[in-house]
């Protein structure tokens, strides 16, 4: 089965300049969730959908950033104007809700290194 | 609010030692889930284990094995006859009521196994 796929793997970018990262959920999986890794904050949540609704986008950090999920298979992650501080790398992460022993576990993607000059 | 702690920074051992990865978590939830990950040097995220408040009793997977204590609220990793393969950072992580909902995670303990 294939995993949760993040595209771009790597970016590099300047100051100023728009982001989006992108992320296609397991199949079948009802739940997308958007985390940051940095070395000083470490993993954090950003925002999480269910059903392709944003249920908590508490973990957003300002305005610039915005994410979306228009159907069920795609959903992205767009930051503009970029920053330095922006500099992490993201992951996209899915579950479901449905009963057995893999339900109610997140799934991540292999990431995204986001570098802004 | 939850929170998640991995005391331990890093930890190095020779191959073939054992070696356990302490966690102690927080949390006003009688409901909770627990959980490990694995991210080695490639940088991804591998689950390992997901343990249910409700569930105390510890878990082997091969050299792998968990215990869960709610009365000291940890759930601590052993690793038993470790190999190079090993090397990584391991997550400790919590989710409040269900595990589709925010992970808080902990620092992380880097896991170094030398040959």
């Amino acid at each position: 089965d294939a995993g949760v796929i993040q595209s771009p793997r790597h970016e590099v970018t300047e100051m100023g300049q728009e982001v989006t990262l992108r992320c296609k959920p397991i199949s079948g999986h009802d739940y997308l969730f958007w985390y940051r890794q940095t070395m000083m904050r470490g993993l954090e949540l950003l925002i999480y959908f269910n059903n392709n609704v944003p249920i908590d986008d508490s973990g957003m950090p300002e305005d610039r950033f915005s994410a979306k999920m228009p159907n069920a298979s795609f959903s992205t992650l767009k930051i503009q104007p970029s920053e330095p501080r922006d500099s992490a790398v993201y992951f996209c992460a899915s579950s479901y809700t449905s009963g057995g022993a893999k339900a109610d576990t997140q799934y991540f993607g292999p990431g995204t290194r986001l570098t802004v000059l | 609010a939850q929170k998640v702690t991995q005391a331990q920074t890093e930890i190095s051992v020779v191959e073939k030692e054992d070696v356990t990865l302490d966690c102690v978590y927080e949390t006003r939830d009688t409901t909770y889930y627990l959980f490990w990950y694995k991210q080695p040097p490639s940088g991804e995220l591998v689950f390992l284990i997901r343990r249910n408040s409700f569930d105390e009793q510890n878990e082997i997977s091969g050299r792998y094995s968990w215990n869960f204590q709610k009365s000291t609220s940890s759930f601590n990793f052993t690793i038993t006859a470790s190999q190079v393969v090993d090397s990584a950072v391991y997550f400790c992580a919590q989710t409040p009521r269900f595990g589709n909902e925010k992970l808080t995670f902990g620092t992380g303990t880097r896991l170094t196994i030398i040959p």
